[in-house]
C-alpha cells in the first residue's frame, strides 16, 4: 500500500509568493493532521480533519495560511503571502479512525525555504 | 494540560550497546497512549512503538521496548545492541482520550558510535 504522499518534496519561494503544499493520505484513513516542523519550535499541529471536516485549526499560525480537504484523497495547505519565518518542515499524516492505538502515518515531508 | 518532557537532547552511545531514552509525561486522563517515533537525517517520521496506559505488560517491537512506569509517568524507550542506522532523532509522544492530536517531545539526538 501506497504512504502518504507529499509534494513537492522541496520548495524555495521568495517572500511574498503564494505556496501550495499537497497531500495524499492512505486510502481510508479519516484523519488528516498537518504538522510543521522547526528546530525552535519542534513539532507544530496546524490543522486537522475528520472526514475532510477541518476540526481543529488552532495551530493555525495567521490568516496567511489556510487548509482545505476538498475530498477524502486530497488536502492542501497553502501561505499567502509566505515569509522567511514560514521556512520550515511541513509533514501531513493520517490514520483511520478505528485504529486503537492511533498512531500517525507520516508523509515524507516538503521542505520550504522562503527567501 | 498534557505535557511531554525529553530531557537528553543529544545521547552519544556505542555501537552495540544498549540505549535508554528518557521520557516523562503529565496527563490528567485515565486513559491514554504513548508512542515513540524516529527521525533519521533523511526527515521521514517512522512509528517505532506504542503503550497503551491500561496495557499491564511493556511493549516490545524486536530491539525496541518501552519500559512504562505509570506511577512514576514515564515512558522511556530502550533499543537493545544498538546499530549505526539507530543513529537519529527520537521523539516521544502521547494522545489523550480527550483529544485526537498527538503532544509531542522536543526530542532526543541519538549517535551511535561505531
Amino acid at each position: 500500500d501506497a504512504g502518504v504522499i507529499q509534494s513537492p518534496r522541496h520548495e524555495v519561494t521568495e517572500m511574498g509568493q503564494e505556496v501550495t503544499l499537497r497531500c495524499k493520505p492512505i486510502s481510508g484513513h479519516d484523519y488528516l493532521f498537518w504538522y510543521r516542523q522547526t528546530m525552535m519550535r519542534g513539532l507544530e499541529l496546524l490543522i486537522y480533519f475528520n472526514n475532510n471536516v477541518p476540526i481543529d485549526d488552532s495551530g493555525m499560525p495567521e490568516d496567511r495560511f489556510s487548509a482545505k480537504m476538498p475530498n477524502a484523497s486530497f488536502s492542501t495547505l497553502k501561505i499567502q503571502p509566505s515569509e522567511p519565518r514560514d521556512s520550515a518542515v511541513y509533514f501531513c499524516a493520517s490514520r483511520p479512525g478505528q485504529l486503537p492505538t492511533g498512531e500517525l502515518f507520516f508523509g515524507e515531508g516538503s521542505r520550504l525555504t522562503v527567501l | 494540560a498534557q505535557k511531554i518532557t525529553q530531557t537528553q537532547p543529544g545521547m552519544f552511545v556505542q555501537e552495540k550497546e544498549a540505549v535508554t531514552l528518557d521520557c516523562t509525561y503529565d496527563t490528567s486522563d485515565q486513559s491514554y497512549g504513548l508512542f515513540w517515533y524516529k527521525q533519521p537525517s533523511s526527515g521521514e517520521m517512522i512509528f517505532l512503538i506504542y503503550q497503551g496506559s491500561y496495557d499491564e505488560q511493556n511493549a516490545t517491537e524486536g530491539r525496541y521496548s518501552l519500559n512504562f512506569q505509570k506511577a512514576r509517568k514515564s515512558a522511556n524507550l530502550v533499543i537493545s545492541a544498538s546499530q549505526l542506522g539507530d543513529s537519529a532523532m527520537y521523539f516521544c509522544a502521547m494522545r489523550g482520550d480527550s483529544n485526537y492530536q498527538l503532544i509531542w517531545g522536543a526530542g532526543t539526538k541519538l549517535i551511535i558510535k561505531p
